[in-house]
């Protein structure tokens, strides 16, 4: 199975911050990879497909870039409502596998 | 609206079985995958694994291989998830989630809203 490991896994910011988290792939996934946002007692929600494409009605200060095995997730001004846990998805192959996620707290 | 509706929340004894629904609306049921994932409490997701609804194939994670089955009824675009042999491990919140193609790429989308599955003595 590609093993997706991301860093941090929590990170404590305030709002208007910029903010990246990192994931890695245990094997080159090309642009094979998806970004989510996790809220408690809320379904995940698609926010990056295929690296860097903005799912429709996300807003614009989400930004993904990366290929092969290193991937990045970039919120460019932190709002209230960003603070969740990011989980990254490989889509290489159909033994999905999901990074162990990045909690970003309130600071 | 794409839509994912699941079953509600069960508590089940060591042991036991569970099974979870997901009915699909706003779209064609057989054309996408049907994938599932649970979330225990503080830890993170875990995919279980896919369903094709048109031909019924089927493709599980190795740590369920013996102990999971996915089905579907078309008739009623409705996907199931059973899963057997139940230890308090299994205690966690089940998502089910479209497998959406986008030109090249597939991701989740949209997902269910969640059946918490409480494995209790």
């Amino acid at each position: 199975d590609i093993q997706m490991t991301q860093s941090p896994s929590s990170l404590s910011a305030s709002v208007g911050d910029r903010v990246t988290i990192t994931c890695r792939a245990s094997q080159s996934i090309s642009t094979f990879l998806n970004w989510y946002q996790k809220k408690p007692g809320k379904a995940p929600k698609l926010l990056i497909f295929a690296a860097s494409n903005l799912q429709t009605g996300v807003p614009s200060r989400f930004s993904g870039h990366g290929s092969g095995t290193d991937f990045t997730l970039t919120i460019s001004t932190l709002q209230s409502e960003d603070f969740a846990t990011y989980f990254c998805q490989q889509s290489y192959n159909t033994l999905w596998t999901f990074g162990q996620g990045t909690v970003v707290e309130i600071k | 609206q794409v839509q994912l509706v699941q079953s509600g929340a069960e508590v089940k004894k060591p042991g036991a079985s569970v099974k979870v629904s997901c009915r699909a609306s706003g779209y064609t049921f057989t054309s996408s995958d049907i994938n599932w994932v649970r979330q225990a409490t503080g830890q993170g997701l875990e995919w279980m694994g896919w369903m094709n609804p048109n031909s019924g194939n089927t493709g599980y994670a190795q740590k369920f291989q013996g102990r999971l089955i996915m089905t579907r009824d078309t008739s009623i675009s409705t996907a199931y998830m059973e899963l057997n042999s139940l230890t308090s491990e299994d205690t966690a919140v089940y998502y089910c989630a479209r497998g959406r193609v986008l030109a090249e790429w597939e991701a989740f989308d949209p997902w269910g809203q969640g059946t918490l599955v409480t494995v209790s003595s």
